[in-house]
């Protein structure tokens, strides 16, 4: 069945460091993602998205990379900040669906 | 900048009541959803609505649930019967494109509490 994972449920960095949030995701139909950040009593908010037909995407301080290959995404926060101390959510969906399919999320705390 | 709103914020009822909780979509914007998150787990889609139907929904959207935009600005979530399983974050969320791509933007959530 489709379902979309996460590796890690917790990471911990310092504040400037760079950090990577990794998701694993089994519908190989699968043809757009997305990573959603959710801060604490909020709802998700869109950080960056990509399709299928591409492997790398770069927004302000955020890449995602994406490897169809093995079905694995990727969010690199550069620099992180206080402020992206969040959990943050891959999401998948393909061409003609109209929900997405959220992973488990990963808890990111931004040590000083 | 233009918001998904939703209301209440917090809602606690008794097993077996009735709950509505309501959105206002971005104005603009076509595809509306309702997802759902129990507490430290991961989002949930319940339904989309787009065209004034239904036009996908998931095995959680069973005969106690139904959506209705009544006006040209609201959509509700209507749970007939509640119970103590659907205490959970109710997200709406809408989109203006057509496809299964475009941004998706969120609402605050509606905490329901079933006691």
């Amino acid at each position: 069945g489709e379902s979309v994972g996460l590796h890690l449920p917790t990471l911990s960095v310092q504040e400037g460091d760079n950090s990577i949030i990794n998701c694993a995701y089994s519908n190989s139909a699968s043809d757009y993602f997305i990573w959603y950040k959710q801060e604490s009593g909020k709802g998700p908010q869109f950080i960056i998205d990509i399709r299928s037909n591409m492997d790398k995407r770069q927004g302000q301080r955020v890449t995602v990379l994406l490897n169809k290959t093995v079905k694995h995404l990727s969010l690199q926060i550069a620099a992180t900040q206080p402020g992206d101390s969040a959990v943050y959510f891959c999401a998948e969906t393909y061409q003609g669906a109209q929900k997405l399919v959220f992973g488990q999320g990963t808890r990111l705390t931004i040590n000083p | 900048e233009p918001e998904v709103t939703q209301t209440p914020s917090h809602q606690v009822t008794q097993m077996g009541q009735e709950v509505i909780l309501r959105c206002v979509p971005i104005s603009n914007h076509l595809y509306f959803y309702w997802y759902r998150q129990i507490l430290g787990q991961k989002v949930e889609f319940l339904v989309s609505f787009y065209n004034n139907e239904i036009s996908e929904k998931s095995e959680i959207f069973d005969d106690q649930f139904s959506v209705e935009r009544p006006d040209g600005s609201n959509f509700t979530l209507k749970i007939r019967s509640t119970k103590l399983e659907d205490s959970a974050m109710y997200f709406c969320a809408s989109r203006q494109g057509s496809g299964n791509t475009g941004e998706l933007f969120f609402g605050e959530g509606s905490r329901l509490t079933v006691l």
